[in-house]
């Protein structure tokens, strides 16, 4: 098994550009969430999904648009890039909400 | 709203000696989970602690839920520098389907 599978590893965009952050896992997890990653910040919840269909926000949900059409997919869509934006995004996935979350491997995203 | 403390924030010792790391909450507990994660990877979880007073051991690592479940230790003894890493502690907010995490503890065990 693959795991999570985040693409892409790295990524630099302009201000105003905008770009959609992949993520699938091939565990058959309803629970899918982003996360992003700042120095001194830990990790704070920017969507997540329970299921197929249901999206919902979570700390930091200003700037970014989800979508969960499969169990397996969960894409996290920038729309409008702002420097604010510059950090390292992770997905994760877990059975259920009390489970074990696994990580995918990070994007590291700069916005010049 | 929740807010998860984690401290230190920093920490740096020389291997072999001992450590404590603390997360403390500002409303009980549903179900802790402490995680480590390494450079350039995502977070891997260690252990879930739900019940008051528990404690789980996983070899040198010490995890301690507070009796009120509003505060949790992890102790490690004789460090190694294996152990270097951030140290997240999470719960679930409001049981509302959010996974919060504290801002962590990185930790550098130095040979």
């Amino acid at each position: 098994n693959a795991g999570v599978t985040q693409t892409p590893k790295f990524q630099v965009l302009k201000t105003g550009q905008s770009m959609t952050l992949q993520c699938a896992q091939d565990m058959n997890h309803e629970y899918m969430s982003w996360y992003r990653q700042d120095p001194g910040m830990g990790l704070r919840l920017i969507h997540y999904s329970v299921g197929a269909g249901i999206t919902d926000q979570g700390e930091v949900p200003n700037g970014y648009n989800v979508s969960r059409s499969t169990t397996e997919d969960f894409p996290l869509r920038l729309l409008s890039a702002a420097p604010s934006q510059t950090s390292v995004y992770f997905c994760a996935s877990s059975y259920s909400l009390l489970g074990k979350l696994f990580f995918g491997s990070g994007t590291q995203l700069s916005v010049l | 709203t929740q807010l998860l403390e984690q401290s230190p924030q920093f920490l740096s010792i020389q291997e072999g000696e001992n450590l404590t790391v603390y997360c403390n909450s500002s409303s009980v507990f549903s179900s802790l989970q402490w995680y480590r994660q390494e450079p350039g990877e995502g977070p891997v979880l260690l252990v879930t602690v739900v019940t008051g007073g528990e404690v789980k051991k996983l070899k040198r690592l010490t995890f301690q839920f507070g009796d009120a479940r509003k505060d949790s230790s992890l102790h490690i003894t004789a460090a190694q520098p294996g152990d270097t890493g951030l140290y997240l502690c999470a719960d679930i907010y409001n049981q509302g389907g959010k996974l919060i995490f504290g801002q962590g503890t990185e930790l550098s065990v130095k040979p």
